[in-house]
Formats: structure tokens, sequence, C-alpha cells
């Protein structure tokens, strides 16, 4: 069993519908939580991050972290056709630098 | 204020080769981390160096693969004798290293993606 589980997608929904991305989890250990969004041959870019359980928002983006259940989710409104992309999760632990990635949800808006 | 930088963008080596993969953090950056992605997975973390120190290497192979930041100059992931399963993306981050700070935030390159013929 992988550490972190994502569903691989594609996920493809009309614009302006809201979004929902997860991650599953195993280790009770992790404390960092981050997405980063990956276009087509770029590298990945960092969306939110959050530290331990809660909710934080920024923009259109909302990221979520439920310790208890291992399960972080990211939402996405009013979702754009430039919101296409490749959604990761990445955690970690105490180092706080060796991220542990899930394998990425592709993302697809429809116009 | 210019982005990590990798290079070169597309590696060909035939087997047993050598591969040298190039990274340049972030103005003001001093921390380095090389992690590879194969198809359809996740990044997998390789190696965490400071200058002229690796920190963490516990995600590299133990053969064929180095790395290394030195004083002057970029950081450089050397693969050598290089076989069709090291065909990947490697991507380099940097950080700014804040001790104590509960984020580092890590900056990824665009990559380089190395074929194995």
């Amino acid at each position: 069993q992988k550490e972190v589980e994502q569903d691989p997608g594609p996920l493809s929904v009309p614009e302006g519908a809201i979004v929902s991305l997860n991650c599953t989890y195993s280790n009770s250990a992790f404390q960092y939580f981050m997405w980063y969004r990956q276009y087509s041959r770029k590298g990945p870019e960092l969306l939110m991050y959050t530290y331990s359980s809660g909710n934080k928002e920024d923009g259109r983006f909302t990221a979520q972290v439920d310790k208890s259940s291992k399960y972080i989710s990211l939402f996405i409104r009013d979702s754009q056709p430039s919101d296409s992309a490749t959604y990761l999760c990445a955690m970690s632990g105490d180092s706080n630098y060796q991220l542990i990635w899930g394998a990425g949800t592709k993302l697809i808006i429809k116009p | 204020n210019a982005g990590v930088m990798q290079n070169p963008r597309h590696l060909v080596r035939r087997r047993g080769q050598e591969a040298r993969l190039r990274c340049s953090p972030m103005k003001g950056h001093s921390h380095v981390y090389w992690y590879r992605q194969l198809p359809e997975e996740g990044l997998k973390f390789m190696v965490y160096l400071q200058k002229e120190n690796i920190i963490d290497e516990s995600g590299m192979p133990k053969e064929r693969f180095s790395a290394e930041f030195p004083k002057e100059g970029p950081s450089i992931l050397r693969i050598q004798q290089v076989v069709r399963g090291d065909s990947a993306a490697y991507f380099c981050a940097s950080s700014a290293g804040r001790t104590g700070s509960t984020s580092d935030t890590q900056y990824f390159g665009p990559g380089t993606r190395l074929t194995v013929l």
C-alpha cells in the first residue's frame, strides 16, 4: 500500500463547476500538507500549504485537512479552463522537506 | 527574479553512458532538492543538499547516482552507466531553508527529461 493515495483521474467537469480533489494517507506522523499544480511538461507549482488540521482559503482555492480520517482535500470554485492540469498532493512529517507525493489527479475543465 | 533553472531540458543517452543534470536554485536559496518522476507516478525524493553538504540522500539509489552542490555553480545530479529504467523526469527544487520555520516552500524547476536508448 502506498503512503499517499490519489485517484489519477482524469476528472472532467464543465467550466464554472466546483471541483473536489482528494488524497488519503496512512502515516499519522504527517503534519505538513501541500497541493501542487503541474501543467504538462512543467515543474510542480505550489498552490496551497497547510500545517496540521483545518481549512485554508486562497481565492478560489480551499484546502482542508482531516487528520483523524487521514484525508485531505482541495476545492476549486468557479473552475476555469486554465485550471486544467495535474494536481499533486504532497506531505511530510517532522523533516518538513522530504515530501511524500501522491501520483496526481489529472483535471480537465471543459469550456 | 529568475526561478529555478534546470538544463538540459531534454537529454538522450545510450545505455552505459553518463548523464549530468544541472540545477541553479532561485536567487537567495541555498537548499536544493532532487526528485524523480516516472510516468503516471508521483515525485520521489532523492536527495537534499546545501552548499558543499549532502544533508539527506536516503532516496538515492546506492549505486551509479551521485549529487553535489559546490560552493560555486549549479547543483549536479550525476547518473553513471545509465540503464533504460533511469528514463524519467528529474526535477530540482530550491528553498531558502528558514531554520525553525514551519514552512520552507520548495520551488520547482521545469525538469530534465532523460531518455535512455
